[in-house]
């Protein structure tokens, strides 16, 4: 079946890492993506990895993807305040819709 | 800013009732895909139109049904409201099924 699974919540304080983990169903996806969403908003592309990838890296984001294990993290370092969010793992489906498949979102909230 | 606007983005329905939403892709995107976010969860595929017929549905029942227009404009119809149907909807479009996706702000759907 399709199930992205996240883990529920993440604390950190101001200036550590963050990192936010994600397994996902499909190993024939091609895209992987991690998105962002603030109170009352919609969702933000935060970056996403192509599955010929290991390793994606966007400024303060690092992605890592495990094919074998169908296992992805996101890295954010510096974590600052502005960071707190819910963020989404999501695979693209590769079967005629390309459908997005979201995780349950992990809540992220950073400490001062 | 993603060039896709839905409206409202706030509305209340009694149980029972019917609602339409909308949203205004950009032009060339011939893909429109809409999901339902409830409360505390990931956003999950509700159905896709290509070129004006639907191409893909997912695990929601017939009281959800959408149109799509040739000025890539579409609308989201819910008959027969549950309170279970509150919830953020989200429009996504694309130019086709594989290529990048533009999310909208989202129509949060409260149903009393």
């Amino acid at each position: 079946g399709e199930d992205v699974e996240q883990s529920l919540f993440l604390s950190v304080r101001e200036g550590d890492s963050s990192v936010i983990n994600c397994t996902y169903t499909d190993s024939s996806s091609t895209y992987l993506y991690w998105y962002k969403q603030e109170p009352g908003a919609g969702l933000q592309l935060l970056t996403y990895i192509f599955s010929n990838m290991d390793m994606k890296q966007d400024q303060r984001l690092t992605v890592l993807l495990n094919k074998k294990d169908k296992h992805l993290s996101l890295r954010i370092a510096d974590t600052q305040t502005g960071d707190s969010a819910i963020y989404f793992c999501a695979e693209r489906d590769t079967s005629g819709t390309y459908k997005y498949i979201f995780g349950t979102g992990t809540r992220l909230k950073v400490l001062a | 800013e993603t060039g896709v606007t839905q409206s409202p983005t706030h509305l209340i329905k009694t149980r029972g009732q019917q609602v339409t939403l909308r949203c205004s892709s950009q032009s060339g995107h011939n893909t429109v895909s809409w999901y339902q976010q409830a409360l505390g969860q990931g956003p999950q595929f509700i159905f896709q139109y290509y070129r004006e017929e639907e191409n893909g549905r997912g695990n929601f029942p017939p009281r959800f049904s959408g149109l799509q227009f040739p000025n890539y404009s579409s609308e989201l119809n819910v008959n027969a409201l549950e309170l279970d149907d509150s919830a953020l909807y989200l429009c996504v479009s694309r130019v086709t099924v594989n290529t990048e996706a533009f999310f909208g702000q989202g129509t949060r759907l409260t149903v009393v």
